[in-house]
């Protein structure tokens, strides 16, 4: 198990432009979170999904951003027409279905975007 | 609206003694309460956890204590040791209401001094 694995570590994009990241979740944690963190600032939740169902989703998460987890293992989180005020780390996490001993999301590195 | 609040931003302590970090919830439906630990340029790892229906859990050098009258959590570190240095944060879920996420502080920067 190589923990939640998150791609492209660093993103540097000019404003306008359109960014993806990709997270692969811990193999059969089938919930999956994405996070965004600025400076300054614990994690702000954007989305969760259960599965490939989307269950909930942060009034933070625009309509320029979108998510997806088409076959309820990896996600994308793309950001369309990007903004200054989009930078930030975007940090992924998963967690096992009914964990509640501990209740723990475990963490990808994460992914920092840059928008000049 | 901070549902989650941490209002030291940062706290320096001697390598041995006792670091305390502090934290108070508004939302009293909160069942269930973390601390992450984050080092620079990683993702945050957790490292204990309390039920609503506690008021102390331990592990190892950490103990959380809760108190629910106040809305308050705290989390001890003894004794402290430099590679404690790091930003912890404080979260809370309401997973009886079936909230599936976690709401995070802002963070307290602990700096373990030798």
């Amino acid at each position: 198990d190589t923990g939640v694995s998150q791609n492209p570590r660093h993103k540097i994009t000019k404003r306008g432009q359109n960014v993806t990241f990709r997270c692969d979740p811990i193999s059969e944690h089938n919930r999956l979170y994405w996070y965004r963190q600025t400076l300054g600032q614990g994690p702000e939740f954007l989305t969760y999904f259960q599965n490939e169902a989307q269950l909930e989703k942060s009034r933070l998460l625009s309509d320029r951003f979108s998510a997806e987890r088409p076959k309820g293992s990896f996600s994308t989180l793309e950001i369309q027409r990007t903004e200054q005020g989009d930078s930030a780390m975007y940090l992924c996490a998963s967690s096992p279905r009914g964990d509640r001993a501990t209740g723990e999301l475990f963490f990808g590195e994460g992914s920092r975007l840059t928008v000049l | 609206d901070q549902q989650v609040k941490q209002n030291s931003p940062s706290l320096s302590v001697q390598e041995g003694r006792i670091s305390i970090l502090n934290c108070d919830y508004t939302n009293s439906m909160f069942d269930y309460f973390l601390w992450y630990k984050k080092y620079p340029a990683e993702g945050p790892t957790f490292l204990i956890s309390i039920s609503s229906i506690k008021d102390k859990n331990e592990d190892g050098r950490f103990t959380v204590f809760l108190n629910k009258s106040a809305k308050h959590l705290s989390l001890h570190i003894v004794p402290s040791q430099p590679g404690d240095s790091a930003v912890y944060f404080c979260a809370a879920a309401n997973y009886g209401g079936s909230q599936g996420n976690l709401i995070f502080g802002k963070g307290t920067k602990l700096s373990v001094k030798p």
